[in-house]
């Protein structure tokens, strides 16, 4: 089975302070990891994912996403918060289907 | 590019009643997917089809049926609403390297 499990469901940030938002999952086999971002009344945007490769993925925005294995984490940053960052962020695992965490929503506070 | 695309926006149900969302995808995926997303439980998986002609139960298919009209559209039914059902409904379409979401229904069962 594949899950995954977002660390806080709220994490408020100053504007220009680091954005920490955190996943692990729990897989048998290597997945494919995503951040996927929701605006007010919007669908789900993907950010960035992981499926091969560099560990360490860029995605739009600024963020980035560390895949470790060891740690079985797949953490999203960003260096400096700015107030359109706020959102909801999905952390997910696809192994067969897409499978959602149950979300973190990011406060940014100028 | 309209990408995927979902019909109604909003609609609200009396308990009992029945209703047909639409999704229409333009992308040639093969697989389309039908998801709920309930606060504090992020997304989760109604049913799935890989591909036309072929539908497949997710993690919360009770209530509810999908028909798999032909590659571009995937349309998800209540039979009889029931109130557990208020939710925002999305559908998506893609392949394991991530997914494209449309913009939601929005709907309410009283």
């Amino acid at each position: 089975a594949q899950s995954v499990t977002q660390l806080g469901s709220h994490v408020s940030v100053s504007e220009g302070a680091l954005v920490l938002l955190r996943c692990n999952y729990s897989s048998s086999v290597p997945p494919y990891l995503f951040w996927y971002v929701q605006y007010p009344n919007q669908g789900l945007q993907l950010l960035l994912k992981y499926t091969t490769g560099a560990t360490l993925v860029k995605g739009i925005n600024g963020f980035e996403a560390e895949f470790k294995k060891s740690e079985t984490s797949f953490h999203l940053t960003k260096p400096s918060a700015h107030m359109s960052d706020a959102a909801e962020y999905f952390c997910a695992v696809n192994l067969n289907d897409m499978r959602f965490g149950a979300g973190t929503r990011l406060t940014v506070k100028p | 590019n309209a990408g995927v695309t979902q019909t109604p926006k909003f609609q609200v149900l009396k308990t009992g009643q029945s209703m047909t969302l639409q999704c229409a995808q333009d992308m040639n995926h093969n697989s389309m997917y039908w998801y709920r997303q309930d606060p504090g439980m992020g997304l989760r998986l109604i049913y799935y089809s890989a591909s036309e002609g072929t539908t497949d139960k997710g993690e919360v298919p009770n209530g509810y049926n999908v028909s798999r009209l032909n590659k571009r559209e995937f349309s998800l039914r209540l039979e009889s609403a029931a109130p557990s059902q208020t939710s925002v409904y999305f559908c998506a379409s893609g392949v394991s390297g991530g997914y494209t979401f449309g913009s939601g229904t929005r709907l309410t069962v009283v």
